[in-house]
């Protein structure tokens, strides 16, 4: 079956500039998670939303990040102005209530 | 806040020896995940551990938790190269439900 599904795949942008990331999780999978990865680093909490739960920001690093998600199903990443600092691999993973996470292959951001 | 460390960082070692690598978190928590990132790729799932004293085992990796020292190992018996990676743990947070991953350790198996 479909997989996570995350676009684009790759994007470059210059700094100032605002980019929005899409994630298309697994049908009903009620967890969704974003995440960051640097270069040779370990996965960085974002934001997390469960069901119709209020969404857990607590990861976001500043206010130039937000998220939403569409009824319960496709997430936009979107930062603003964005950075240097903010290029990295932006990962999202979908799972089903307290199972294993299922996660895309990542949109690489580079920021110029 | 949650935190989890991971040691070692990294790890290389040879063909047919054996290892541990180690996950410690800092709250109370009821469940452990270890994923696998290879080069370039996105991580895929290993174990699930729910409970004090759950062992999982799959080929020459096996994964334990001890949910009262808030310690999970990976234990790698006669390493092959094809276990070369990137090992994650990532631990549910009991108050808040959100995941939080260890730094990662790379594992380098030498022939």
């Amino acid at each position: 079956g479909a997989g996570v599904s995350q676009s684009p795949s790759n994007k470059v942008t210059e700094k100032g500039k605002d980019v929005e990331l899409r994630c298309d999780p697994i049908s009903g999978h009620t967890a969704l998670y974003w995440y960051r990865q640097s270069l040779g680093q370990g996965l960085e909490f974002l934001i997390y939303f469960q069901g119709n739960s209020a969404p857990d920001k607590s990861g976001l690093p500043s206010d130039r990040f937000s998220a939403e998600r569409t009824g319960g199903s496709v997430s936009t990443l979107t930062i603003q102005r964005t950075q240097q600092e903010d290029s990295a691999v932006y990962l999202c993973a979908s799972s089903p209530y307290n199972s294993p996470l299922h996660f895309g292959n990542g949109t690489r951001l580079t920021v110029t | 806040e949650l935190k989890v460390e991971q040691n070692p960082l990294f790890l290389s070692m040879q063909e047919g020896k054996n290892y541990t690598i180690y996950c410690n978190y800092s709250t109370t928590s009821d469940r452990l995940y270890w994923y696998r990132q290879d080069p370039g790729k996105s991580l895929e799932s290993l174990f699930v551990l729910l409970s004090n004293g759950a062992v999982k085992q799959e080929g020459r990796l096996m994964a334990s938790l001890d949910t009262k020292a808030r310690l999970s190992t990976l234990h790698i018996t006669a390493a092959v190269h094809d276990l070369s990676a990137t090992y994650f743990c990532a631990v549910v947070s009991s108050n808040t439900g959100k995941l939080i991953f260890g730094q990662g350790t790379t594992l380098q198996v030498k022939p």
